[in-house]
């Protein structure tokens, strides 16, 4: 059973970089669209971007400038920068694997991780 | 403000059936298959139906999905008590080249 878990930290100062981990259990990284989702507090889902095992990317132009993302194929692990950080990056932060080749269904979901921009 | 858009409530009794509407335009929706998911406070989404009407393994027959046009639904016949949960629709944009989510709809089991 494919298990995702994001790591990172919970607390980041404005105008650094938030950084995030997502961690591939029971299942390999190499096929699949990889896609990082985040979620405000009380507000709804946001779609942030997403890596291809082929290590192409996607983003989403309201944030295109800010992020990047990568994959390292022998940890299993794919990964999240989001830079300048500002108090609106504060959210809930999502791994979620695509079930059917167009990154557009979310079928496996980590259970996510709160991040908190403040000084 | 949410690309694609959903009622913020619904309500019903257990037994009834709702429906979840979510309306999007010809660049989502009109274009592509959309997906639905459910949400308890504090967990993840669960991924309830893909390509408009498939659920995957797993999802009661109760939850449904369809689409015709712009627009999607998302109906649940013999609504439970554990149905009370926030509902969020989701697909492809092609102006955006990425995927778009509705609002959420709170639906609450009376």
């Amino acid at each position: 059973q494919v298990r995702l878990q994001e790591s990172g930290p919970g607390l980041v100062k404005p105008s650094e970089t938030l950084s995030l981990t997502c961690t591939v259990s029971g299942g390999s990284i190499s096929t699949f669209y990889w896609s990082w989702i985040r979620q405000p507090p009380g507000k709804g889902l946001e779609w942030i971007g997403y890596v291809y095992y082929t290590g192409s990317t996607k983003y989403n132009p309201s944030l295109k400038s800010r992020v990047t993302m990568s994959l390292e194929t022998s940890k299993n692990e794919f990964s999240l920068d989001v830079t300048s950080v500002t108090a609106a990056d504060t959210a809930v932060y999502y791994c979620a694997r695509d079930c059917c080749g167009g990154a557009d269904a979310f079928d496996i979901w980590g259970q996510g991780t709160m991040v908190t921009v403040s000084s | 403000q949410s690309v694609l858009t959903q009622p913020p409530s619904a309500s019903g009794t257990p037994g009834q059936r709702v429906t979840i509407s979510c309306s999007g335009s010809s660049s989502n929706i009109g274009r592509n298959t959309v997906s639905w998911y459910q949400q308890y406070p504090g967990t993840a989404p669960k991924f309830l139906i893909y390509n408009n009407d498939q659920r995957p393994s797993g999802v009661p027959d109760r939850f449904s999905g369809s689409k015709s046009g712009t627009s999607a639904s998302l109906a649940i016949s013999g609504l439970q008590s554990e149905d009370d949960a926030d509902y969020y629709c989701a697909a492809w944009d092609d102006s955006l080249t990425g995927p778009v989510f509705g609002g959420g709809t709170k639906l609450t089991v009376l």
